[in-house]
């Protein structure tokens, strides 16, 4: 079955503490993303990767890392969180032919920093 | 940096009737797509559509470059059409055709 993973579904920490959230797809897309959901925000898009070793920043990516070592896997890294940084997180992929085309979602990640 | 825009925020109907969704974008883009997002937060994509015109079942959509809007339209609405109904575009004047920036959505309630 084609699908993104994301892992953990559910995450609370203590500030400063890193964490990885992993996320990895099946589908041998080249493109994939991390977003971000607050209320009232919408989403907004932290880092993607056009291919293995090509990451770029989104709009918001400051706290945040990633790498992409493999086209399946691409993990977002939270060096020190801080509870501003509690939110639900989705990683997306797709394919990419000089475009962008459609993005399949992971389930969803939500973090709690305290 | 692109803004996009969607109206309505919300819209209640009853089942069986039809809406429009609308998208307005504030610069050319060369990347338009429509997501649904469930009442569990799944997102799904609904339609890859820069350009032109595409029907997937009760849903449609349009999207007019040269006047920087899209339409989504919902016929015969079903309970299940239910939840948040988001617009994402990449800017065509941009570095990378990587960069998607979403709209606020439109909250979507659908009663029996």
């Amino acid at each position: 079955e084609a699908q993104v993973t994301q892992n953990p579904r559910y995450l609370i920490t203590v500030t400063g503490k890193k964490l990885t959230v992993t996320c990895s797809q099946n589908m041998n897309h080249e493109y994939m993303s991390w977003y971000r959901q607050d209320p009232g925000l919408g989403l907004r898009q932290i880092y993607y990767s056009m291919n293995v070793e090509v990451t770029d920043k989104g709009d918001v990516p400051e706290g945040y890392k990633v790498s992409r070592k493999e086209k399946r896997n691409f993990p977002l890294i939270l060096e020190s969180p801080s509870p501003n940084q509690t939110s639900l997180y989705f990683c997306a992929s797709s394919l990419q032919r000089l475009a962008v085309y459609e993005q399949y979602f992971g389930p969803g990640t939500r973090l709690t920093v305290t | 940096g692109i803004q996009v825009e969607q109206s309505p925020p919300d819209l209640i109907l009853q089942e069986g009737a039809n809406s429009t969704l609308r998208c307005n974008f504030s610069d050319s883009v060369n990347n338009l797509q429509w997501f649904h997002q469930n009442p569990w937060g799944q997102l799904i994509n609904l339609f890859y559509i820069p350009s032109g015109t595409k029907q997937n079942g009760r849903l449609s959509a349009t999207t007019v470059a040269t006047e920087r809007y899209s339409l989504l339209y919902i016929s015969s609405s079903q309970t299940t059409d239910s939840g948040v109904y988001f617009c994402a575009v990449t800017n065509a004047g941009g570095t990378s055709y990587g960069k998607l920036t979403f709209g606020q959505g439109t909250i979507l309630t659908v009663h029996p």
